[in-house]
């Protein structure tokens, strides 16, 4: 299993261009997360997906982000239009439904690291 | 979801038994504490997970007293490739969706 596919790897652009994320979860997860992770303020959460629907995006900053998932192995973040603020580190993570006692550890890719000039 | 405290760095020496201890004095009675690891340039990864007592896998042990309010991470014999941060997290296994990050403990082994 290749884990959680991340990409770009890296991305570099410039104030108000539009910026996609992507993600492809670990085969048979029926969850998907995608964080963000900064100096100033830690690893938070911006939403997650059950079965490809939006659950809580109560941790997405504001309208310029939007994150979809049309199928249960391809998931996107954009940001338009994107601002120096924006630069951080964008994780994706999978994990399959929860079952009884049993706790499923979330898997994390390797990250996407998104500067904005 | 309860509130957790770490001690925001620790060094040890390779070889060394390192513990590190959260607080968490606001857990529930559906909490379970997790620790997830992360090295430089990578995603979080699962450590361990308990409820309460002792739980001890491949990699770490967990301890957790009767009042369940702190817990600490040992790892044995710590090598320089333990290296990273060290998360503590509290929350319900079923709304375990909810991850919350804190500031963690960043480990610094050293030869």
């Amino acid at each position: 299993d290749a884990g959680v596919i991340q990409s770009p790897r890296h991305e570099v652009t410039e104030m108000g261009q539009e910026v996609t994320l992507r993600c492809k979860p670990i085969s048979g997860h029926d969850y998907l997360f995608w964080y963000r992770q900064t100096m100033m303020r830690g690893l938070e959460l911006l939403i997650y997906f059950n079965n490809n629907v939006p659950i809580d995006d109560s941790g997405m900053p504001e309208d310029r982000f939007s994150a979809k998932m049309p199928n249960a192995s391809f998931s996107t973040l954009k940001i338009q239009p994107s601002e120096p603020r924006d630069s951080a580190v964008y994780f994706c993570a999978s994990r399959t439904g929860t079952s009884g006692n049993t706790y499923n550890e979330q898997f994390f890719g390797p990250g996407t690291r998104l500067t904005v000039l | 979801l309860a509130k957790t405290t770490q001690p925001i760095s620790m060094d040890s020496y390779e070889g060394q038994e390192v513990n590190i201890t959260c607080s968490h004095n606001n857990i529930a009675t559906n909490d379970y504490i997790t620790w997830y690891q992360q090295f430089p340039s990578q995603g979080p990864r699962f450590i361990i997970q308990g409820y309460k007592t002792k739980v001890t896998n491949e990699v770490a042990s967990l301890f957790i007293p009767a009042d369940r309010k702190s817990s600490t991470l040992s790892l044995p014999r710590v090598s320089l490739s333990d290296t990273a941060v060290y998360y503590c997290l509290v929350g319900d296994m079923e709304a375990g969706n909810m991850l919350t990050f804190g500031g963690g403990t960043r480990l610094m082994v050293k030869p």
